[in-house]
């Protein structure tokens, strides 16, 4: 049981370049979840999916775009990726509402250049 | 606006000394708190979920109380092992959006 995959694990971009950020869980969870971890800060919500086809914005979705095509897979869209992006982007998914008792992949270390 | 503030930032302690990690939060109608630990390069890992003050869960070395102002979690007899960072979070505004606190990173020495 792999839980939630995310890959890459580690990327660099350039300033303006694009890419999307891959998650999937086995699990058969509804509910999805994208967040950035910045140092000292607390997880901040970007994105979530309450089940196939329906997301929504989190606290900070300014420069990001989701999509929830299947109830696996959750990919995170970076668009004209900038500086401030620059941050280690965790998926996390829920069979509970209000990401109760979540499950999270391994992470994403994104740096922007 | 709702807050989760963890103290301390981070802690020291001996193998076999125990301590507790506080949860101090602020928000309008607590729907739960979770507690995560989470190890270096790694996603947090859940550990508890409380819902009502007065209420405690354990787990190993490992025991989360809540009151309705914060949340403790006591480490009985800590082991290098359970060297991590500690988060605590609380559903806040919508359903499905929480607030995390920065944590509290835990070391254990031998």
């Amino acid at each position: 049981n792999a839980g939630v995959t995310q890959t890459p694990k580690f990327r660099i971009l350039k300033i303006g370049q694009s890419m999307t950020l891959q998650c999937a869980q086995d699990m058969n969870h509804n509910y999805m979840y994208w967040y950035r971890q910045d140092p000292g800060m607390g997880l901040k919500l970007i994105y979530y999916s309450v089940g196939a086809g329906i997301t929504d914005k989190g606290e900070v979705p300014n420069g990001y775009n989701v999509s929830r095509s299947t109830t696996e897979d959750f990919p995170l869209r970076l668009e004209l990726a900038a500086p401030s992006q620059t941050s280690v982007y965790f998926c996390a998914s829920s069979y509970l509402q209000g990401n109760t008792e979540a499950f999270f992949g391994q992470g994403t270390r994104l740096t922007v250049v | 606006e709702d807050q989760v503030t963890q103290s301390p930032e981070a802690l020291r302690l001996q193998e076999g000394e125990s301590s507790s990690l506080n949860c101090s939060y602020t928000v309008s109608g607590l729907r739960g708190l979770f507690w995560y630990r989470q190890d270096p390069g790694k996603g947090p890992e859940f550990l508890f979920t409380l819902y009502s003050a007065g209420e405690e869960k354990e787990k190993e070395r490992l025991k989360a109380t809540l009151t309705k102002k914060e949340s403790f979690l006591h480490i009985t007899a800590p082991k290098p092992e359970d060297s991590a960072t500690y988060l605590c979070a609380v559903p806040s505004g919508g359903y499905q959006k929480v607030t995390f606190g920065t944590g509290t990173k835990l070391q254990v020495i031998p």
